[in-house]
């Protein structure tokens, strides 16, 4: 059973247009952990989301908690092909150290 | 900073065959893990430590056996390995084992079990 969700899995776009992705599970989260992951390495940290309702911005990327806590979703406006990678929503279940990755979208923007 | 350091980067095995994978931390980190990742899976937990001598399972833990007799170190060890076992392995380490700590990634080693 996968904890958490994420859509869709593959994302085509060409370069300045708009996305959202989801990530989404029926367990309310303490926490949530946006990764981005290039070819060839490991992920990278984007963003802690904490607060139901939160909204965080980085650059061209806006991060969004669900009120309820069970559900996120990123934003990336005016996509560049360096936004291209693998984005990984990540929380911890019901035991410490126990930390869940969804399966990941897999973002694509060109030129 | 070396950060988190994993060897080797490749590796081909054949299976039945026994390895260890080698990680290293140098942030004095109490929680590191193991994860493999396979084409649409994403990342799927191993093992995990929240300190020295402590360890547990993650999601996908037959086949593997760890330990973590250091706060450094946290080898992944393979005792028979089977062509299901082929994938990029990650290790990754933070300051605890909350959701809130953020992951320290290396660089990953890409097993191929023929």
């Amino acid at each position: 059973t996968q904890l958490l969700e994420q859509s869709p899995q593959f994302l085509s776009i060409q370069e300045g247009e708009n996305l959202t992705v989801y990530c989404n599970s029926s367990s309310v989260f303490s926490s949530l952990q946006w990764y981005r992951q290039e070819p060839g390495e490991g992920p990278v940290l984007l963003v802690t989301v904490v607060t139901g309702g939160e909204v965080k911005k980085l650059k061209r990327l806006t991060f969004q908690f669900g009120d309820a806590r069970k559900d996120s979703s990123l934003h990336i406006t005016a996509a560049q092909p360096g936004d291209t990678g693998l984005y990984l929503c990540r929380s911890r279940g019901s035991t410490l150290g126990r930390l869940y990755f969804g399966r990941g979208t897999q973002l694509t923007v060109w030129p | 900073n070396a950060g988190v350091t994993q060897t080797p980067k490749f590796q081909v095995l054949k299976t039945g065959q026994s390895m260890t994978l080698q990680c290293a931390q140098d942030m004095n980190h109490e929680y590191m893990s193991w994860y493999r990742q396979d084409p649409g899976m994403g990342l799927r937990l191993i093992h995990y430590s929240v300190g020295a001598g402590i360890t547990d399972q993650g999601e996908v833990p037959n086949g593997y056996n760890v330990s973590r007799s250091t706060t450094e170190d946290f080898p992944l060890r393979l005792l028979s390995a089977a062509p299901s076992q082929t994938s990029v392995y990650f290790c990754a380490s933070s300051r605890g084992g909350s959701g809130a700590n953020v992951l320290t990634f290396g660089a990953g080693s890409r097993l191929t079990v023929l």
